[in-house]
């Protein structure tokens, strides 16, 4: 079963919006949440992380918003950027293992 | 410093052929993970290795796949005769360590497997 949720499938969005992102969760033992980007034909690389104890993360236009009563969390991008479009992952662990969302294909329009 | 190297980049395969996926792990790293990406899903833990050990297969398929990483070259992920529904995006990653949760793993660019 998949432990963690990922919506939207993909989105489209113009180039100065903003871009979110929304994962849940099941298992209340994970201790801490990255998320990955990835772009066609590379792995992922690690773009932004938190750990439950926090409710926000920012860095640069990336924002995680953490809601451990709900077991949600979202990535924000502001002011997207054409160099944005790529397909982002959530993922969360409390080991070595990662339990990935399914993704979400971002699209930013010049 | 180049990152993890991941050999070949593309492999067809005809059912019922074998496949063999190499990761060499980044440079002073002795542990790999193996990842599957299946179409219009996300990642899923395959196995965790070190050198000359197995340490967790608990995401491996009970057939037809093993993976090895031996003291000396890279890890390598084996499939005998492949099925149309092992087609994916297989990505290792390494780590000079046991990853704790909050240690950074290094991708791979995957190798794309796909089965005629």
């Amino acid at each position: 079963q998949q432990q963690v949720k990922q919506s939207p499938q993909s989105l489209i969005v113009q180039k100065g919006g903003i871009s979110i992102i929304n994962c849940a969760y099941e298992n209340t033992a994970f201790d801490y949440f990255p998320w990955y980007q990835q772009f066609p034909g590379k792995g992922p690389a690690l773009l932004i992380a938190i750990r439950p104890d926090v409710s926000e993360k920012k860095e640069g236009r990336f924002t995680i918003s953490f809601n451990k009563s709900a077991k949600q969390f979202s990535l924000h991008i502001m002011d997207s950027q054409p160099g944005d479009s790529a397909t982002y992952f959530c993922a969360a662990t409390n080991d070595y293992k990662l339990s990935f969302g399914a993704g979400t294909t971002v699209t930013v329009r010049a | 410093n180049a990152g993890v190297m991941q050999n070949p980049r593309h492999l067809v395969r005809r059912r019922g052929q074998e496949a063999r996926l190499r990761c060499s792990p980044m440079k002073g790293h002795s542990h790999v993970y193996w990842y599957r990406q299946l179409p219009e899903e996300g990642l899923k833990f395959m196995v965790y290795l070190q050198k000359e050990n197995i340490i967790d297969e608990s995401g491996m398929p009970k057939e037809r796949f093993s993976a090895e990483f031996p003291k000396e070259g890279p890890s390598i992920l084996r499939i005998q005769q492949v099925v149309r529904g092992d087609s994916a995006a297989y990505f290792c990653a390494s780590s000079p360590r046991q990853l704790s949760s909050t240690d950074t793993q290094y991708f791979g660019p995957g190798t794309r497997l796909t089965v005629l």
